[in-house]
């Protein structure tokens, strides 16, 4: 099925740097979320996005819905060790159907102490 | 939001064994419900999802099925399982645009 382009596809930093994530379409976008998935865990939510141009934040998380409607980032400040795992923004098109989601491929990132 | 409920953790099957795996929510009623697999390469894909008791939409072909007999139960099956069926299972239930996953279920066909 259509997936989103995610990018990176993995990052290994230092604890208390900066990430940066991002996730782009070719179709227009009208929700875009972020979730967040331990190592044998189902993936959380961090973030849901409505409106183009919307900024929210989540404690260290801060995330945007895409002017163009077509993209969304996601940037984790001051990273910790617990920030590992894989990042997946997902969303769902105008006029596609109304309960399904569309998936990135995913963020792996590691963070070393 | 929803709670999903989803067991077991971890299951080993050997090929050919007939596969049930349950799937329970706790939240608003008549939610949408899916099941997705997850490989090893991270990606999720979709197979199940339903939008009420009784009503199965399925996205690939595969060796799997799928129940919803009450309106917050769902269930993904196999006759005979395949190698291939071998991953991650993940159930997740839909409120308004967002979807509520559960622990999941880890696969291991042998």
């Amino acid at each position: 099925g259509q997936q989103l382009n995610q990018s990176p596809q993995s990052m290994f930093i230092q604890e208390g740097e900066d990430v940066s994530m991002n996730c782009t379409s070719s179709s227009i976008f009208n929700t875009w979320l972020w979730y967040k998935q331990d190592p044998g865990e189902g993936p959380v939510l961090l973030i849901a996005l409505y409106k183009a141009g919307e900024l929210t934040s989540n404690g260290r998380l801060t995330a945007q819905f895409g002017i163009t409607r077509k993209d969304s980032f996601l940037n984790i400040s001051a990273s910790i060790p617990s920030d590992v795992g894989i990042y997946f923004c997902a969303g769902r098109t105008y006029g596609g159907a109304t309960n399904k989601l569309i998936f990135g491929t995913g963020t792996l990132l590691a963070v070393q102490p | 939001s929803q709670t999903i409920h989803q067991w077991p953790a971890t299951l080993v099957q050997p090929v050919g064994s007939p596969l049930s795996l349950e799937c329970t929510v706790e939240g608003t009623s008549n939610p949408n419900l899916y099941w997705y697999r997850q490989a090893a390469g991270r990606g999720l894909q979709l197979l199940f999802y339903s939008v009420g008791i009784g009503q199965i939409s399925s996205e690939v072909p595969q060796n799997l099925s799928a129940s919803r007999p009450q309106d917050r139960q769902f269930i993904l099956s196999s006759k005979k399982l395949l190698l291939s069926d071998s991953g991650f299972y993940l159930c997740a239930a839909g409120e308004g645009n967002i979807q509520y996953f559960g622990a999941g279920t880890r696969l291991s066909v042998l």
